[in-house]
């Protein structure tokens, strides 16, 4: 089946910098892509959603300028969190879709101290 | 707009036992249905799907009827293993030409030896 990994698996960073994830469809090409929150033991929370060339559709309640989504191919989208902090700290997983149906990456366990 | 409600958890079954996971959902037209698994520390791994009434989704031994007439999905296997511990997904797609995913808030499942 369709694979999506993502990149880091975990980071760790101090307060106040800046982390970068990829996610990227290995073999297959996305025509969206989509960023998740998972709290502890709580389902996942939609951030955004984006199609490659144009901007990304964020849900309400998410910082656009805090959570920076590029598109920049049919098979790779980051996720920088910007100035960190260590309320941000939270698993965060990708999913790329075809079509039709919706794969997921393994996630990033991201701890801001 | 809609929703997915499954079964609150933990559900806690010894090897071998029958499962049963609810999961009802409200949504217009005529949406796509979909069980996603979520081991410890991992991110999620699509299951099963049915895209239509009367559809039944399968895998692993897990199986799920699309049911229009009761809006459920309900998730059944006919003999859990301990490898089968996990958190499951009940969520929606489409109904409308929407294309973002709509979760249940998940259900553990705890088999035991």
């Amino acid at each position: 089946g369709a694979v999506v990994s993502q990149h880091p698996s975990w980071v760790i960073c101090k307060s106040g910098t800046s982390v970068k994830i990829e996610c990227r469809s290995l073999d297959f090409q996305a025509t969206t892509m989509f960023w998740y929150r998972q709290f502890p033991k709580q389902s996942l929370m939609l951030m955004a959603t984006s199609n490659e060339g144009s901007k990304a559709t964020y849900e309400q309640g998410v910082e656009k300028d805090k959570f920076l989504i590029n598109h920049a191919s049919l098979t790779l989208s980051t996720l920088t969190v910007t100035s960190a902090h260590p309320e941000d700290s939270s698993f965060y997983i990708c999913s790329a879709s075809d079509s039709d149906t919706q794969y997921f990456g393994p996630g990033t366990r991201l701890t801001v101290l | 707009g809609n929703s997915v409600t499954q079964m609150e958890g933990p559900v806690t079954l010894s090897e071998e036992a029958f499962l049963t996971i609810n999961c009802t959902y409200t949504a217009t037209g005529y949406p796509s249905l979909f069980w996603y698994v979520q081991y410890p520390g991992e991110g999620l791994q699509l299951l099963l799907k049915a895209t239509k009434a009367d559809d039944k989704g399968s895998n692993k031994g897990f199986e799920a009827t699309y049911r229009k007439e009761t809006t459920s999905f309900h998730l059944e296997k006919g003999s859990v293993q301990v490898s089968d511990s996990a958190v499951y997904f009940c969520a929606l797609r489409g109904g409308s030409g929407y294309s973002t995913l709509t979760f249940g808030k998940g259900t553990m499942l705890l088999v035991s030896p």
